[in-house]
């Protein structure tokens, strides 16, 4: 069993809707990250928090908004998406921000129609 | 700037036999970590091996090495005793030693193990 969850695990949603993926890890890492893997890119890093606080944005569009309430926890608010927003969002932690390993959640599968 | 270059789109190999995956690295910083993930269908990112760019060992985790040839910029993931299992995407890595946090990921190389 992986320490990091992701739910929903699938998500299907319109162009005008609002939804959000949960990320929640078990590890007591003090940082968390989101990643991007679209089907013909490498994986893109989207946001990177550390101790709750936002220390990148990798000039991610608007219509994807971070949350981090605490260290255990990490949202990514989507709204009015696009279909090439459709991709595999991955969350990660690792114990600090300059930690040799990521630890990934399983995924959330994201189709925008 | 940082890069990783994955030549091999999909590789195949027999059941028990070993296999190569190739990785090639760029980047002006002295200091960095290389690291090997794995992702089966589920999606999930499996670490399997790190390698940090002072170590004068190549790094091994159980099957897996690291070919790690540091002049040439290259860490290849060499799995031995391929199992049925082993069948995934796997992904180079690279991270930045001083003060970087950033790790960006090679493009992927699928292996498919055949019985």
């Amino acid at each position: 069993e992986t320490g990091v969850t992701q739910t929903p695990r699938h998500l299907v949603m319109g162009m005008t809707n609002k939804k959000s993926l949960k990320c929640e890890q078990h590890l007591g890492h003090n940082a968390m990250y989101w990643y991007k893997q679209s089907a013909k890119k490498p994986l893109e890093l989207m946001f990177v928090y550390s101790l709750e606080e936002r220390v990148e944005n990798n000039s991610v569009p608007s219509r994807f908004s971070p949350e981090c309430p605490n260290s255990s926890h990490l949202f990514l608010h989507l709204h009015t998406l696009q279909p090439e927003d459709s991709a595999l969002y991955l969350c990660a932690s690792s114990p600090a921000l300059l930690s040799n390993t990521i630890y990934f959640g399983e995924g959330s599968w994201l189709t925008v129609v | 700037a940082q890069k990783i270059t994955q030549t091999q789109p999909g590789m195949f190999v027999q059941e028990k036999e070993a296999v190569t995956l190739d990785c090639t690295y760029d980047t002006s910083d002295p200091s960095y970590g290389l690291f090997w993930y794995k992702q089966p269908s589920s999606g999930e990112m499996i670490f399997l091996i790190y390698q940090g760019s002072y170590d004068q060992q190549n790094a091994t985790e159980g099957r897996y090495s690291l070919n790690f040839q540091k002049a040439r910029k290259s860490a290849n993931l060499v799995i031995s005793a391929s199992q049925l299992g082993d069948s995934a995407m796997y992904f180079c890595a690279m991270r930045e030693g001083n003060g970087g946090f950033k790790t960006i990921f090679g493009a992927g190389t699928r292996l498919f193990v055949k019985a």
